[in-house]
């Protein structure tokens, strides 16, 4: 059975580091795993995107095991703006059929 | 560079009716598919098209269509609209290869 599980929220604190796992058994082997950010109103927003290990840009990091059944979107030092839904992106494949699944979103709530 | 853009912003419509919904791809993205977010279900994938052929398709009934143009624009339809359908209508556009999908601000469907 296809299916993403994401924390449905998080509190956090300025400047502190947030983590978010997203488990996700059985998705497709070739394909990536990307993260969204979500503000109300609007359309989501890429934040990163990896296949396997970690990898790291100017805005986040993205930790993904050997067996892919899960990944962790780090946010370093979050700030206000950051007050956000995320999303997690993963593709489950069944033949040929490609289902683009979202996790059920984290509303990340960072406090002052 | 100009984003995806979605039209119209939003829109009512009466059950029973049909609507179509347009999205402009970024220039050079071949790719487009399209979300319906609702509160209740979260982002759910309706269906992916590469140069102009449906390569993927959700979990939705017959009623909701779409079709890609030779210049990467893309329409959706829904047809016998439900009170059900009304929901935020994303699309999202992206370049085989590239990082992620870049989505549009959406198209608020109501249906009274």
């Amino acid at each position: 059975l296809a299916k993403t599980t994401q924390p449905i929220s998080m509190d956090s604190y300025e400047g502190q580091e947030v983590n978010i796992t997203c488990s996700h058994n059985n998705i497709a082997t070739n394909d990536y795993i990307t993260w969204y950010q979500q503000f109300p109103s609007q359309g989501p927003r890429f934040i990163i995107q990896g296949y396997k290990t970690k990898v790291t840009n100017e805005v986040a990091s993205l930790f993904i095991p050997a067996d892919r059944k899960s990944s962790t979107l780090s946010l370093p030092r979050v700030s206000l703006s950051d007050t956000a839904v995320y999303y997690c992106l993963v593709v489950f494949s069944s033949g040929s059929a490609r289902q683009l699944t979202f996790g059920s979103g984290t509303q990340l709530t960072v406090l002052p | 560079k100009a984003g995806v853009t979605q039209t119209p912003r939003y829109l009512i419509k009466t059950r029973g009716q049909q609507v179509t919904l347009s999205c402009s791809p970024i220039s050079g993205h071949r790719s487009v598919s399209w979300y319906q977010q609702t509160p209740g279900q979260g982002l759910q994938f309706l269906f992916e098209y590469f140069s102009e052929t449906q390569r993927n398709k959700g979990n939705f009934p017959g009623r909701f269509s779409g079709r890609q143009f030779s210049n990467s624009r893309s329409e959706m339809n829904v047809s016998t609209l439900e009170l059900g359908d009304s929901a935020l209508y994303l699309c999202a556009s992206n370049f085989e290869g590239g990082n992620g999908y870049t989505f549009g601000s959406g198209t608020r469907l109501t249906v009274v």
